[in-house]
């Protein structure tokens, strides 16, 4: 089975903090991606990545920035937190964007919570 | 605006009747998946389509894919407690992924 670990469950950070949100997948999948969801608007595609050390800004890249350094590992980072970024960030791998193998695989999500 | 419009945002319903949800965009995808997300939890896969015109089923769910790839419907028969939760559809094409905002279904015993 495809398995997409988050680091944490649960995060309280305060306004201004660096945050770093880490995602490991272990099937070698290709794509990886982040996502925030809120209610009545969704996922949202915050940024998403091809290939190792390859990134493309989603819908909603402003104030974070992302690493892929090894084919395995996607940080979401938060440069500088605001509260505006309280959600649920979900990461999510999937072997190919095109034809079969589209399914993304999602971890169990982070609530991040910034006071 | 989403790239993906899902309707209705919310359904609430009885055990034991049918339902349909849709999900509707004016571009069109490679393949189309349906995600099924429990409070607390990531989406979970249901089903891919990638074919126009396809039909899928998985037990009391049909899927089905528009002819020109750009909508999807998803039919519940007989709806059963255990299928409460968000129905989310996701659209594959350009190297990324996008959602819709999800139907919330709740069935009542």
């Amino acid at each position: 089975d495809v398995k997409v670990t988050q680091s944490s469950r649960y995060l309280v950070k305060r306004t201004g903090e660096k945050v770093f949100l880490e995602c490991v997948q272990d099937m070698d999948h290709e794509n990886m991606f982040w996502y925030r969801q809120d209610p009545g608007l969704g996922l949202r595609l915050i940024y998403f990545s091809y290939d190792v050390k390859m990134k493309e800004k989603g819908d909603i890249p402003e104030g974070y920035s992302v690493s892929r350094e090894k084919k395995e590992r996607f940080s979401l980072i938060l440069e500088s937190a605001s509260t505006n970024q309280t959600s649920m960030y979900l990461c999510a791998s999937s072997f190919s964007v095109t034809g079969s193998g589209t399914e993304a695989f999602f971890g169990q999500g982070t609530r991040l919570t910034v006071v | 605006t989403q790239l993906l419009e899902q309707s209705p945002q919310f359904l609430s319903i009885q055990e034991g009747e049918n339902l349909t949800v849709y999900c509707n965009s004016s571009s069109v995808f490679s393949s189309l998946q349906w995600y099924r997300q429990e409070p607390g939890e990531g989406p979970v896969l249901l089903v891919t389509v990638v074919t126009g015109g396809e039909v899928k089923k998985l037990k009391r769910l049909t899927f089905q894919f528009g002819d020109a790839r750009k909508d999807s419907s998803l039919h519940i028969t007989a709806a059963q407690p255990g299928d409460t939760g968000l129905y989310l559809c996701a659209g594959a094409e350009n190297n990324d992924m996008r959602f819709g905002a999800g139907t919330r279904l709740t069935v009542k015993p």
